[in-house]
Formats: C-alpha cells, sequence, structure tokens
C-alpha cells in the first residue's frame, strides 16, 4: 500500500538560512506523483511543488526545490532562505498512479516548521 | 479567477446530527475530491467526484455520502455524527481526465460536534 512518512514532526529553522523537511513514501507503482504543501494555522492547504517520477530534474519553484532521490524513495523539500512567513505545517502528499488514476492524494503526518528571527 | 470556494467556514453540531458542507470547485477544474483533517493529522481522503459520480472512496463509513452538481459543485453530507468526526474538511479540485499535477485545495470548513 502506498504511504508517506515524514519523521520530523518539528523543526526550527533560522530566519534567512536554508531548511531541510524530509518525506520518504512507499509504492509499488512506476507512475506517481509527489507534492508538497504548506498549511498555515489559517488552515487552508497551499501547493508548493510538484515532482513526477518520470521527470529527470529536481523540480524548483521559487525558494522551493525538491530533492528527488527515487532510487532511494525520497522527496525532500528544501526552503532556501527562510522567512519568517514559513512558520507552517508542511505536508508531503503522493498521488497514486497507473491507469486508475484518479488523483487522489495520501498525506504524511506533517512536519511543523517554525522560523526564528 | 476565483480559487476554491467552501462554505461554511465554521460549524458547531451536536451529535447525532446531520450536516452539510458545499463547495465550488476552480474554475476550468470538474473534478471534486474531499478530505477529513482530524486536529494534527494529515488530511485523510474521503471521496471524489467526477461527471456528477463518485469515482473513488476512501475508508470512510456510508454516513459520509456526497454529490455533485452540474456546475461541478459539490456537497459533503455526513449524517449521525459522531464526537469523531471533529475535523477540517477540506476540499479540492483538479481538472479530471487526466488529473494532471494540479491539486488546488479550498480553505476548508471546520466542524465541530458537541
Amino acid at each position: 500500500a502506498q504511504k508517506i512518512t515524514q519523521t520530523q514532526p518539528g523543526m526550527f529553522v533560522q530566519e534567512k538560512e536554508a531548511v531541510t523537511l524530509d518525506c520518504t513514501y512507499d509504492t509499488s507503482d512506476q507512475s506517481y506523483g509527489l507534492f508538497w504543501y504548506k498549511q498555515p494555522s489559517s488552515g487552508e492547504m497551499i501547493f508548493l511543488i510538484y515532482q513526477g517520477s518520470y521527470d529527470e530534474q529536481n523540480a524548483t519553484e521559487g525558494r522551493y526545490s525538491l530533492n528527488f532521490q527515487k532510487a532511494r524513495k525520497s522527496a525532500n523539500l528544501v526552503i532556501s532562505a527562510s522567512q519568517l512567513g514559513d512558520s507552517a505545517m508542511y505536508f508531503c502528499a503522493m498521488r497514486e498512479g497507473g491507469s486508475s488514476n484518479t488523483g487522489k492524494l495520501i498525506f504524511g503526518q506533517g512536519t511543523t516548521l517554525q522560523v526564528k528571527p | 479567477d476565483a480559487g476554491v470556494t467552501q462554505s461554511p467556514t465554521h460549524l458547531i453540531k451536536t451529535r447525532g446530527q446531520q450536516v452539510t458542507l458545499r463547495c465550488s470547485p476552480k474554475s476550468g477544474h470538474d473534478t471534486v475530491s474531499w478530505y477529513q483533517q482530524a486536529l494534527g493529522q494529515g488530511p485523510q481522503f474521503i471521496f471524489q467526484y467526477y461527471e456528477e459520480e463518485e469515482r473513488q472512496r476512501g475508508n470512510f463509513p456510508d454516513r459520509f455520502s456526497g454529490h455533485q452538481f452540474p456546475n461541478y459543485s459539490s456537497e459533503l453530507n455526513v449524517n449521525a455524527l459522531l464526537l469523531g468526526d471533529s475535523a477540517l474538511y477540506l476540499c479540492a479540485s483538479s481538472p479530471g481526465t487526466p488529473p494532471g499535477n494540479e491539486q488546488f485545495f479550498g480553505p476548508g470548513t471546520r466542524l465541530t460536534v458537541l
């Protein structure tokens, strides 16, 4: 069964420094997608970045990059130059692939990031 | 271009009551998925609607039901509410076929069951 594991319940980072949030996944599908979302205390789930299983390049979106290591089944999120507004809960998610692809997302437990001034 | 909208924002119900939550997808999206997020947990998939039919369902009891309208908006109904149904209910919209890489979420409805 597909599963997402985020082993860091909470992380601290100094403002302007980079931080890596870990995510490992388990799937037997060859085709899948990996997502990272940010959830501030307001509750809305904000899309950050996407990586497809067949993408050869690591995805980047502004200050966000995804360190995709397919053999290790990891998809870590790297946030560069942290800002106070980055303080939030971060979720890694996987979309099931294959012919039954409906876009259903499987989420990890999340990592709470706190940025210190 | 409006994103995904949900109503109401907050809701308080008592055990045994029934509740209806509403979602309007992002413009151009025809698929709506519903998720339940308990406090401190990641969202859990409830079900997905496409072309006015339930296309996939997660591990939730029949007390959870839904509907999709011709304009792609959707409702989530929960009957016989339990204390454990207290959660943030998130709606996500995406293009139907194929779902693609877009999964945009609404602000959620926070349901409290007393």
